[in-house]
């Protein structure tokens, strides 16, 4: 399984931004996929997770993340999304996406920084 | 919220020597559901052991998980150069949120 993570960069506070995830070598539509990361110096923190289509495909959100964050994905892309709004300088982080087999993290991407500073 | 409590913050050993890492958590985590993770420096971290004591596939015979209810241990058997990174652990109990431990430093002498 490879993990690719994009879309990460430089933002200013209150901004926006769209990550993207492309997941290769599984069935993405089945896959369960989860983001989390990791603040400069810091440890890791779980931000939710995206089903797959043959369970339902619901999303689930750390309570932090609710009202600011949102996952989505597109099956026809094999692409998994997190929608930030409202950027505040506590969102800077590397943003990991990893497959999730069963709760567990099982393959990670190798990351994408975030850095929300005026 | 299930909250994961590591200790120590900081072991550092030897090569050959056996590193044990203990992870708490506030209330039972359901069948085992706990999993560990190694973060070497400026890697993302990646999958050492799932269900409490299941090895990811590639991970070496010298790293083992046990335990159960709210006590679990990583041990590394025989240490190795390679083996200097931060280690988590995460829970995946009956339902989300997941949650990790804030980590143990592993330092090779």
């Amino acid at each position: 399984v490879q993990v690719v993570e994009s879309g990460g960069g430089l933002v200013e506070p209150g901004g926006s931004l769209r990550l993207s995830c492309a997941v290769s070598r599984l069935t993405f539509s089945d896959a369960w996929l989860s983001w989390v990361r990791q603040a400069p110096g810091k440890g890791l923190d779980w931000l939710g997770r995206s089903k797959g289509k043959v369970d339902g495909g619901t999303t689930d959100y750390a309570e932090s993340m609710k009202g600011r964050f949102t996952i989505s994905r597109d099956d026809s892309k094999d692409t998994l999304y997190l929608h930030m709004n409202n950027l505040k300088t506590e969102d800077t982080a590397v943003y990991y996406c990893i497959t999730d087999p069963g709760g567990w993290m099982g393959s990670w991407g190798q990351g994408t920084l975030v850095t929300v500073s005026s | 919220e299930i909250v994961l409590t590591q200790s120590p913050g900081t072991l550092s050993l030897s090569p050959g020597e056996r590193a044990t890492l203990s992870c708490r958590a506030s209330q039972t985590i359901t069948s085992s559901h706990l999993a560990w993770c190694q973060q070497r420096p400026g890697q993302a971290p990646r999958l050492l052991i799932y269900g409490a004591s299941i090895r990811a596939t590639g991970v070496p015979d010298r790293f083992s998980g046990s335990g159960s209810g709210t006590d679990f241990t990583l041990t590394i058997s025989r240490l190795e150069p390679e083996d200097s990174a931060v280690y988590y652990c995460q829970q995946y109990g009956v339902s989300p949120p997941w949650t990790f431990g804030q980590g143990t430093r592993v330092e090779i002498k």
